[in-house]
C-alpha cells in the first residue's frame, strides 16, 4: 500500500461549491504538507502542519483552509471554489528534518 | 530575484549522453539542496541531497553544490529513456522551496 494516499485522485467541481481533498499517510510522520503544482508556476506550498495542534499559512494560503484530523490526516478545503484554483494538488509528510518529503500521487481539480 | 531559478527546459538528449540539469539561488542561508524526480501523473520523490557545498554521488547521478556561485547542479551519465521526467530542485531552511522543474527526454 502506499505510504501517502489522496482521494479523489479527479475532482470536476462547478464555481462556488465548496470541495474538500483528504490525505492519509502511514509513515508516521509529523509533518504534513499541502502543495499546489501549475505549468510554468511549479510547486507552491499551501499551508503545512508540524504536529497535530500546529497549522501554519504557505506561499499562497487565500481561498484555502485545512484540518489536521490526527497525526495522519490532512485535509485541504476549497470553501467557494473558482476556475484559477484548477491544478494538480499534492499533499506531502517529512520527519523533523524537513527536507526529505513523501508525496502523495496528487488530485487533478478542475474548477468550471 | 526570485528565490530559485531553474529552466523548464524541455532537454531532449539522445541515449547514454550525460546531463546536466542547472538551478540557481538567490538566499545563502540554504543548509540543504535537494533534487527531486517527477514521473508524468506522479508525485515528486526525492532522488538526492546534499547538505552544505561539495559532491555527492549516487550510481550515475552527481549533484554539485557551489554556495560561492549559488549554483547547484545534478549531473546523469549513461543517460537511459526510463530517466524521462521532471527534475525539481529544492533548497531547505524552515520549509522548502522548489524550483519550477525540468523536464528531461532521453530520446532512445
Amino acid at each position: 500500500d502506499a505510504d501517502v494516499t489522496q482521494t479523489p485522485r479527479n475532482r470536476i467541481t462547478k464555481t462556488g461549491k465548496r470541495i474538500m481533498l483528504e490525505c492519509s499517510q502511514t509513515k508516521g510522520h509529523d509533518r504534513m504538507y499541502w502543495y499546489r503544482q501549475d505549468p510554468g508556476l511549479g510547486l507552491r506550498l499551501i499551508y503545512y502542519s508540524f504536529d497535530v495542534k500546529d497549522i501554519n499559512k504557505g506561499e499562497i494560503s487565500d481561498g484555502y483552509s485545512v484540518s489536521r484530523q490526527a497525526q495522519a490526516k490532512f485535509s485541504l478545503s476549497l470553501e467557494s471554489a473558482i476556475p484559477n484554483q484548477t491544478a494538480l494538488y499534492f499533499c506531502a509528510t517529512s520527519d523533523f528534518k524537513g527536507f526529505e518529503q513523501y508525496f502523495g500521487p496528487g488530485t487533478r481539480l478542475t474548477v468550471t | 530575484q526570485k528565490e530559485v531559478e531553474q529552466d523548464p527546459g524541455p532537454l531532449s538528449v539522445p541515449e547514454g549522453a550525460i546531463v546536466s540539469l542547472n538551478c540557481t539561488y538567490s538566499n545563502s542561508a540554504f543548509q540543504y539542496f535537494m533534487w527531486y524526480r517527477q514521473y508524468s501523473r506522479k508525485g515528486p520523490e526525492l532522488l538526492m541531497y546534499t547538505y552544505s557545498s561539495g559532491n555527492k554521488e549516487d550510481g550515475r547521478f552527481t549533484a554539485q553544490v557551489d554556495k560561492s556561485s549559488k549554483y547547484i547542479s545534478l549531473f546523469i551519465r549513461d543517460s537511459q529513456p526510463s530517466d524521462s521526467a521532471t527534475y525539481l530542485c529544492a533548497m531547505s531552511l524552515d520549509k522548502i522551496i522548489f524550483g519550477k522543474g525540468t523536464r528531461l527526454h532521453i530520446l532512445p
